[in-house]
């Protein structure tokens, strides 16, 4: 099974406009911290949001924020108020293990227009 | 300013040659990572790093090879093995242990087969 799931390939957002970009993740680890992150056409990549598991609040930065749904696996990224710089790719990411190393899994991320 | 560096942002391999893509980190972080990002892809891990002298495999790690002899640089060779190598490679670092630590990134090597 994937650890993370993008079903958005692209997605379209009018300026101003809220959007909402999907993310379920699958873990059996208790303990993990899920990640957004903006990659934008020159190809850096720039953390937005930061969820973790135990966390009872959704995350908020900003226009960024974060629907945790604990029970559904799902983690989905709202951008408020689009703006045309925020036309990238963006990623969901998970972080999982204990102890030693804790593995990053990505998706295979979404891509965001947004249009003038 | 703390950040990642990788260089060069481009670079061409011609028929069975090695090539070394540099990554230097001024963040203090002792785990790095190198990963590979192919169109309509996510990004994959090729290796990692949590201390110096110390790196695992990671998914696809065959036909490259890393060194992390300093806690600042963590180069990645992609050799002759390396059969498609044409992709986009990214380096990170964070701080170990923490499921809140998010991972830097530098700008990435953009590397094609000439």
């Amino acid at each position: 099974a994937q650890k993370i799931t993008q079903t958005q390939p692209g997605m379209f957002v009018q300026e101003k406009e809220a959007v909402t970009l999907d993310c379920t993740y699958d873990t059996s680890d208790p303990s993990y911290g899920l990640f957004w992150y903006k990659q934008p056409s020159s190809g850096e990549m720039i953390f937005l949001i930061y969820q973790g598991s135990y966390d009872q609040q959704n995350a908020t930065e900003g226009r960024y924020s974060l629907n945790f749904q604990k029970a559904r696996k799902s983690a989905n990224l709202v951008i408020s108020a689009s703006q045309l710089g925020d036309s990238a790719m963006y990623f969901c990411a998970m972080r999982e293990g204990s102890g030693g190393y804790q593995k990053v899994t990505f998706g295979i991320g979404t891509k965001l227009q947004v249009i003038p | 300013d703390g950040g990642i560096t990788q260089s060069p942002k481009y670079l061409f391999r011609k028929e069975g040659q090695n090539v070394t893509l540099s990554c230097e980190q001024n963040l203090n972080h002792d785990a790095m990572y190198w990963y590979r990002q192919d169109p309509g892809q996510g990004l994959r891990l090729i290796y990692y790093s949590q201390i110096v002298n110390d790196f695992q495999k990671g998914d696809i790690a065959e036909g490259y090879s890393v060194s992390r002899e300093k806690k600042e640089s963590f180069p990645l060779t992609v050799t002759s093995a390396q059969k498609n190598p044409t992709a986009f490679y990214l380096c990170a670092s964070s701080l170990p242990r923490a499921h809140n630590q998010p991972q830097h990134f530098g700008d990435g090597t953009r590397l094609s087969i000439l």
